[in-house]
């Protein structure tokens, strides 16, 4: 079966440090990787998307950064937090069945919240 | 118009009742449509999954869609208590990369 890691679960950062999250996918091959973040009390926005190594999307311009280094690794970054960075945020993958609409199906991570003091 | 609308929450209904969620979306060539369900401080968790007219039930869960009216629902019978949550409604859009997610509707399972 599948498994969608997160790291860390909770991180508390100064205003302008630098931000590194990872998430990592076992037990599939060549998933869509997805961040997004969730701040308080709203809905979830989606950051960016791969669908292969080296391949982002980009769907909010800001701060922050995605990577693919591997098949199954998607790493979020940023340079210098902003208060405004301070949320949840969710790594999500899917699998791409081809002509299927089952390919839309995403599993969420069990997050990292992130609070920018 | 926002892509994907949802009730606004937050919803109670007494525990054994019929809970009725609602969304409507505005990319008329959608075709794939989910719940998902949201306890406080977690992540989303899929519950159901609908990519044609009519009715789907799993277990006390039903969802609906309506493709002519724009309009997909979620029905939970026999509502519990554990129920309470927020649920997000999402549609995949014509390309095959991402969907877009409703705000959600808070539901609250009164005992």
């Amino acid at each position: 079966s599948q498994t969608i890691h997160q790291w860390p679960a909770t991180l508390v950062q100064p205003v302008g440090s630098p931000l590194s999250l990872e998430c990592t996918v076992e037990g599939t091959s060549n998933p869509n990787l997805y961040w997004y973040r969730q701040a308080a009390g709203r809905g979830l926005q989606l950051l960016f998307y791969s669908v292969g190594i080296g391949q982002i999307s980009s769907e909010v311009p800001q701060n922050l950064s995605a990577s693919r280094p591997q098949d199954r690794q998607f790493i979020l970054s940023s340079k210098k937090l902003l208060l405004s960075d301070s949320g949840f945020y969710l790594c999500a993958w899917s699998v791409i069945f081809s002509g299927l609409a089952q390919s839309y199906e995403q599993y969420f991570g069990p997050g990292t919240r992130l609070t920018v003091t | 118009q926002k892509e994907v609308e949802q009730n606004s929450g937050p919803l109670s209904v007494p525990e054994g009742a019929i809970a009725s969620l609602n969304c409507t979306y505005s990319d008329r060539g959608s075709q794939s449509f989910f719940w998902y369900r949201q306890y406080s401080g977690k992540s989303p968790e899929l519950i159901m999954s609908i990519y044609s007219n009519g009715d789907k039930e799993d277990g006390r869960f039903t969802a609906q869609l309506n493709k002519a009216s724009q309009y997909v629902s979620l029905l939970i019978r026999d509502s519990q208590p554990s129920d309470s949550a927020t649920y997000l409604c999402a549609v995949g859009k014509t390309s095959y990369d991402k969907v877009i997610f409703g705000p959600g509707t808070s539901l609250s399972v009164i005992p």
